[in-house]
């Protein structure tokens, strides 16, 4: 089975700009979350979704906001990029039940650098 | 939120040598993972434990649920081996997500 993908790898954007990543999960998995990672903050949950519907969001601004489609690829946004967004993006994606107890696997990242 | 702390933040291994690395978290939990990040940036799976004890190889981890922590053992280390080892927990309250530790990184020197 293919693993997690995520698109593109690296990404070089100009503050103000906006940036859409994309995730495909493994096949079969309903469950796709997002995280940030930083060398100060580590990594931090952004949010989650499942069968299109978002269950959970972490505490980042409105500026990120993201989306799931009917056939479980999701898409995260930045909007208005600041310095302080350069970092790994990174997608997870869980088994078929989708339960806070599943197995997460995650993709090989973006990694965003805004100058 | 949970609270995942790992210790020891960094750690020297000579070649051969066995190690312990060690997360306690704050809460009771239905999902303990434990990662390797790769030098790309990607997490690798290791093990999925949220109790009880498991092998792969020359790795192994057990966690102890009622009190609060796991342990991820890496005997005879080689050079791959190095790198950062994540602990990550999801709370019962089922919230869909997973807090981590801030990480061990593991340097093991030929």
């Amino acid at each position: 089975k293919a693993g997690v993908t995520q698109t593109p790898r690296y990404l070089i954007k100009t503050r103000g700009q906006q940036v859409t990543l994309s995730c495909s999960p493994i096949s079969g998995h309903r469950s796709v979350s997002w995280y940030q990672q930083t060398p100060g903050q580590g990594l931090q949950f952004l949010f989650e979704y499942f069968s299109e519907t978002q269950r959970n969001k972490g505490n980042f601004p409105g500026r990120f906001s993201g989306r799931q489609f009917s056939n479980s690829r999701s898409e995260m946004n930045v909007s208005t990029l600041e310095l302080g967004d350069s970092a790994l993006y990174l997608c997870a994606s869980s088994v078929l039940r989708g339960q806070g107890d599943d197995e997460q696997y995650f993709g090989p990242g973006t990694r965003l650098t805004v100058t | 939120g949970i609270q995942v702390e790992q210790s020891p933040p960094d750690l020297i291994l000579q070649e051969g040598a066995n190690s312990t690395l060690r997360c306690n978290f704050s809460d009771s939990v239905n999902n303990l993972q434990w990662f390797h990040q790769n030098p790309w940036g990607q997490l690798i799976n290791l093990f999925y434990i949220p109790s009880g004890t498991k092998q792969n190889g020359r790795l192994s981890a057990t966690t102890v649920a009622t009190e609060r922590y796991s342990l991820l053992y890496i005997s005879s280390s080689q050079t791959t081996d190095s790198g950062v080892y994540f602990c990550a927990v999801a709370p019962l309250s089922n919230d869909y997500k997973l807090s981590f530790g801030a990480g061990t990184t593991v340097t093991v020197r030929a």
